[in-house]
């Protein structure tokens, strides 16, 4: 196994176009977790999926954000009409649900860093 | 709602020497984990060492080891024996037990390792 992969690991974009993440968890992982990096700062939560289900998502998610994880592999983050506010490093992380040896380690991808000019 | 605190922008170590990263959270929570990531320029986080809040021992792992104060909610990292390699972004993180189980992550401390 290769570990989490992200593509692109670079993305620069205008302002105002779409844009879209992939990543792909580590195979068995059945979570998945996406997080943004800005700089100087620590990676905040933004949603995160069990299998194909989107569980959670951060009020950061604005309603330009969407994440999908079909069929519960990779999975994918779109940001429409984006805006400079939106650059960021995005990580994504994946790791296996709690089982009865409890917390089970999340493993990150490299990220893809997103430059709007 | 957990917050992480790390309040040492930056730190700065001999090779061979000792260094301790602070970092301090609010919860009120009783049950959780904290962790320590590093964070390599190439971006890729590694987790360097975990705990888990009901165990009173503190975690070491290799040249790695926590001060972990439960009641001060201080859990700071202690390199020993610095190496070049170790510079590096370092993360400390929060997690909730709860259903996300998603990390809370403080701002960092970027730690230098000179000769």
């Amino acid at each position: 196994d290769t570990g989490v992969s992200q593509d692109p690991r670079h993305k620069i974009t205008k302002r105002g176009q779409n844009v879209t993440f992939r990543c792909d968890p580590i195979s068995e992982h059945n979570r998945l977790y996406w997080y943004r990096q800005t700089l100087g700062q620590g990676p905040e939560f933004l949603t995160y999926f069990q299998n194909e289900a989107q569980l959670e998502k951060s009020r950061l998610l604005s309603d330009r954000f969407s994440a999908e994880r079909p069929k519960g592999s990779f999975s994918t983050l779109e940001i429409q009409r984006t805006e400079q506010g939106d650059s960021a490093m995005y990580l994504c992380a994946s790791r296996s649900a709690w089982n009865m040896g409890g917390y089970t380690e999340a493993f990150f991808g490299q990220g893809t860093r997103l430059t709007v000019v | 709602a957990q917050t992480v605190t790390q309040s040492q922008p930056e730190m700065s170590v001999q090779e061979a020497e000792t260094v301790t990263l602070s970092c301090t959270y609010d919860t009120s929570e009783s049950d959780y984990y904290l962790f320590w990531y590093k964070q390599p320029p190439s971006r890729q986080m590694i987790l360097v060492i975990r705990q888990e809040a009901y165990k009173q021992q503190n975690a070491t792992e290799n040249r790695f080891s926590v001060n972990f104060q439960k009641a001060a909610k201080s859990f700071s990292l202690k390199i020993s024996d610095s190496q070049l390699g170790d510079a590096a972004m370092y993360l400390c993180a929060y997690l909730d037990t709860g259903t996300a189980s998603k990390l809370t992550f403080g701002t960092g401390t970027r730690l230098q390792v000179t000769l």
